[in-house]
């Protein structure tokens, strides 16, 4: 079965400074896709950033990037410069295809510290 | 490009009442997914259709929930006789049918139903 752990119900960090947020996952597949979707107060799911499992080079956009350790089934986002308008709930997903569904974690909620 | 869009945001019924949860994915997307997202929760899958068709509706309670994506018009999650459980936040996301991109979902501002 497919599961996603993010044992980290909450983080926070000082403005301009940088967190990681942790997710592990547990597939017996060997291609799949792995996201980060950011959800601020307004609830609004937000793709962050995306990875593919056969892809060793992790995927970075702007401020935001992931470690991703498909052998040790960890994809961690790390967010640089965190800025106020970074605070929001943080969910790590996983998608197998052709299964149709994505698996989320219980998210972590990210305050960040003027 | 206009997103996945949900109607209505908010929406209150009291027990028993039906509530009508629309849908209209992305431009260009024919494929529709619904989850459910309860207090304190991650999301969780509920149905995924493709026109005319449910793919897939292994997260979808047996009794009172059904969903639909008829040829034209939006994609309806349907619940009758709510009760108080049936609270929470239901969203719908949307993908192309094929080609790069086909794996990422992308999310509609979500339907928070409320029931008295």
């Amino acid at each position: 079965a497919q599961t996603v752990t993010q044992s980290q119900p909450e983080m926070s960090v000082q403005e301009a400074e940088t967190v990681t947020l942790s997710c592990t996952y547990d597939t017996s597949e060997s291609d799949y896709y792995l996201f980060w979707y950011k959800q601020p107060p307004s609830r609004q799911m937000i793709l962050v950033i995306r990875q593919e499992a056969y892809k060793q080079q992790n995927a970075t956009e702007n401020r935001f990037s992931v470690n991703f350790q498909k052998a040790a089934k960890s994809f961690s986002l790390k967010i640089s410069d965190s800025q106020l308008g970074d605070a929001a709930m943080y969910f790590c997903a996983y998608r197998w295809l052709p299964g149709n569904q994505f698996y989320f974690g219980t998210g972590t909620s990210l305050t960040v510290i003027p | 490009n206009a997103g996945v869009m949900q109607n209505p945001r908010h929406l209150v019924r009291r027990r028993g009442q039906e509530a009508r949860l629309r849908c209209s994915p992305m431009k260009g997307h024919s494929h529709v997914y619904w989850y459910r997202q309860l207090p304190e929760e991650g999301l969780k899958f509920m149905v995924y259709l493709q026109k005319e068709n449910i793919i897939d509706e292994s997260g979808m309670p047996k009794e009172r929930f059904s969903a639909e994506f008829p040829k034209e018009g939006p994609s309806i999650l349907r619940i009758q006789q709510v009760v108080r459980g049936d609270s929470a936040a239901y969203f719908c996301a949307s993908s192309p049918p094929f080609g790069r991109g086909q794996e990422t979902q992308y999310f509609g501002p979500g339907t928070r139903l409320l029931v008295l």
